[in-house]
């Protein structure tokens, strides 16, 4: 079974505060992406990676970076967070960029931003 | 720009009855369409298409796909309350997942 594992359940930051988001995934993807899911919005895709060291801006990248430094992990990271990045953070794995492969998703993070 | 439209946005229905989901599109490259349940936390996936006029089905839940009229629905028969919840279609092409905003289905007992 595909494992997605991300850090933090529940986390409350404050405004101006850096947040580091960690994903981890046991299934030895290329591919991982870090979207966002709010009320009436939908999932949108912030940034994504399909190879180690290697990223991709999403739909909705202001206000946020990304690192993959080692192929199953992939962090998202908030260099001051504002109050309207409360949200639930949603990691993503899958085997290839360019087939039809689903993506495995973590359990979210659900970030309040005070 | 990739675009999914999902509709009803919400449905509530009598447990027993049988519900239909609609997921339209507009997608450069279209490689795949997916069906993901989503409960309290991560969506888990149900289906994936690729093919016009084939149908999936995992039990109760079926689904099928019209490339030429670009949308997908997917029938849930003789709902339970374990089929509450929001239902995402999402469609891949050139690179990424385009997702729908959802339908949340709530079922009454």
């Amino acid at each position: 079974d595909v494992k997605v594992t991300q850090s933090s359940r529940y986390l409350v930051k404050r405004t101006g505060e850096k947040v580091f988001l960690e994903c981890v995934q046991d299934m030895d993807h290329e591919n991982m992406f870090w979207y966002r899911q709010d009320p009436g919005l939908g999932l949108r895709l912030i940034y994504f990676s399909y190879d180690v060291k290697m990223k991709e801006k999403g739909d909705i990248p202001e206000g946020y970076s990304v690192s993959r430094e080692k192929k199953e992990r992939f962090s998202l990271i908030l260099e001051s967070a504002s109050t309207n990045q409360t949200s639930m953070y949603l990691c993503a794995s899958s085997p290839s960029l360019f087939s039809s492969y689903e993506q495995y998703f973590g359990p979210g993070t659900r970030l309040t931003v005070t | 720009e990739d675009k999914v439209v999902q509709s009803p946005l919400s449905l509530v229905v009598h447990e027993g009855d049988t519900v239909t989901l609609n997921c339209s599109y507009e997608v450069t490259n279209f490689r795949s369409l997916l069906w993901y349940k989503q409960e309290k936390k991560a969506p888990t996936f149900l289906f994936m298409l690729t093919s016009s006029g084939i149908e999936k089905k995992s039990g109760r839940l079926s689904s099928i796909l019209d490339k030429k009229e670009l949308f997908s629905i997917l029938n849930i028969t003789a709902t339970q309350t374990g089929d509450s919840a929001v239902y995402l279609c999402a469609v891949r092409g050139n690179e990424k997942l385009t997702f729908g905003t959802g339908t949340r289905l709530t079922i009454i007992p």
